[in-house]
């Protein structure tokens, strides 16, 4: 079966400590992305990759960071300078098909920050 | 001002009834406008998208698009206890690579 997979599904992190989410796809899509959703504000875009080895920052960038070393793994550090990491976290990753940008999203990641 | 502005409700309707969920936003520049469907503790799954102005059809779903009110709609004829999840509208522009810009989601309920 095609599909993105997150890993693990539930992540408790103790204050000053980094933690890396995992994001695996095999769907050959070249654009890979990881956003935040907490209640009331919706997906931010936090980094996002359109090809191997390059990414950009999205809204919300501080505190995070991202490598893109294959097409298919676009893991997600939380590193302890992120004020507020307690969130659900999801990866998506899309096909350029011309102009419209369908993204695809993985099962998420919980991140509690005890 | 937010880009998408969407009720977070919670929308409670019984079974059968017709389901209105709408968005409003104020960037021109959207020219793809998608539905999500999120079920609780789970990633979104895209249920339908259009292109510019418009209705388009899927089943019991109809998303209809108002370039010059900037206001989009998804209805839910006939809608079953299943259909109760999150719904998140979302735009982009078009040509080259675009940011998707997401609404905060609709909270629905439809009791049997």
């Amino acid at each position: 079966d095609g599909g993105i997979t997150q890993s693990p599904k539930y992540l408790f992190r103790k204050e000053g400590q980094n933690v890396t989410l995992s994001c695996e796809q095999n769907l050959n899509h070249d654009a890979m992305y990881w956003y935040r959703q907490d209640p009331g504000q919706g997906l931010r875009l936090i980094y996002y990759s359109q090809i191997v080895n390059d990414f950009q920052k999205g809204d919300i960038a501080e505190g995070y960071s991202v490598s893109r070393e294959k097409k298919e793994s676009f893991p997600l550090t939380v590193t302890s300078a992120q004020k507020n990491p307690t969130a659900f976290y999801l990866c998506a990753s899309s096909a350029y098909r011309g102009a419209y940008n369908e993204q695809f999203f993985g099962p998420g990641t919980r991140l509690t920050v005890l | 001002q937010k880009e998408v502005e969407q009720d977070p409700g919670p929308l409670s309707v019984p079974e059968g009834a017709i389901v209105s969920l709408n968005c409003t936003y104020s960037n021109s520049a959207f020219q793809y406008f998608m539905w999500y469907r999120q079920y609780s503790r789970k990633g979104p799954e895209l249920l339908m998208y259009t292109y510019s102005s418009g209705n388009k059809e899927d089943g019991r779903f109809t998303a209809q698009v108002d370039k010059s009110s900037k206001y989009i709609s998804l209805f839910i004829r006939d809608s079953q206890p299943s259909d109760s999840a999150t719904y998140l509208c979302a735009m982009s522009g078009s040509g080259g690579y675009q940011k998707v810009t997401f609404g905060t989601g609709t909270k629905l309920q439809v009791i049997p």
